[in-house]
């Protein structure tokens, strides 16, 4: 049972290049959310889904878009990569129910804007 | 806005003994409040959740009483592991007119000596 995966692990971007994280769920979660980790600030929401073919925006979505064209399946873009962007990015899912369930996490994608 | 402090770590703790990692938020609805556990290299992992005021959540040793009236959500065990060396996080969740959110702490990390 894989939970949720996502890919790639590592990469490293140049600046203005565009690249897309892709999370897949296999636990068929109606919810689905991106986070970034960055030191000393905890995980912040970027984007989440309610279901598919739903998104919409978290405390920072600035820069970032999603798309969730199959329920088990949420990306994550980056258009014009910038170095604020150097981060930890988790993707997680739950079920319904808002904010009495817990969420299931990736084990991350560390991603470095040069 | 909601917001979620912990304690500052880094906690350095002997074997077998107390901890008590403290845990307070600001919150204008009635959120859920959840401790997570992050190993290295690793995403998140729920450790106990509580969905309601005077609610004692509890897993693996570990707890925590939400208490409404010093709006706090400190977790406690009373014997830790080497096991335990980790860094945990306290979140809340709440769905109310502003829409979904979920906030997390800075995280504490936690050393346990043998």
């Amino acid at each position: 049972n894989a939970g949720v995966t996502q890919t790639p692990k590592f990469r490293v971007l140049k600046t203005g290049q565009s690249m897309t994280l892709l999370c897949a769920q296999d636990m068929n979660h109606e919810y689905m959310y991106w986070y970034r980790q960055d030191p000393g600030m905890g995980l912040r929401l970027i984007h989440y889904s309610v279901g598919e073919g739903t998104t919409a925006k978290g405390e920072v979505p600035d820069g970032y878009n999603v798309s969730r064209l199959k329920k088990q399946n949420f990306l994550l873009g980056l258009e014009s990569a910038a170095p604020s962007q150097t981060s930890v990015y988790f993707c997680a899912s739950s079920y319904p129910g808002g904010h009495n369930q817990p969420q299931h996490f990736g084990d991350g994608t560390r991603l470095s804007i040069l | 806005g909601d917001s979620v402090t912990q304690m500052e770590g880094p906690v350095t703790l002997s074997e077998e003994a107390f901890l008590t990692i403290n845990c307070t938020y600001t919150a204008t609805g009635y959120p859920s409040l959840f401790w997570y556990v992050q190993y290295p290299g690793e995403g998140l992992q729920l450790l106990l959740k509580a969905t309601k005021a005077d609610d004692k959540g509890s897993n693996k040793g570990f707890e925590a009483t939400y208490r409404k009236e010093t709006t706090s959500f400190h977790l406690e065990k009373g014997s830790v592991q080497v096991s335990d060396s980790a860094v945990y996080f306290c979140a809340l969740s709440d769905s109310g007119t502003g829409g979904f959110k979920t906030i997390f702490g800075a995280g504490t990390r936690l050393f346990v000596k043998a």
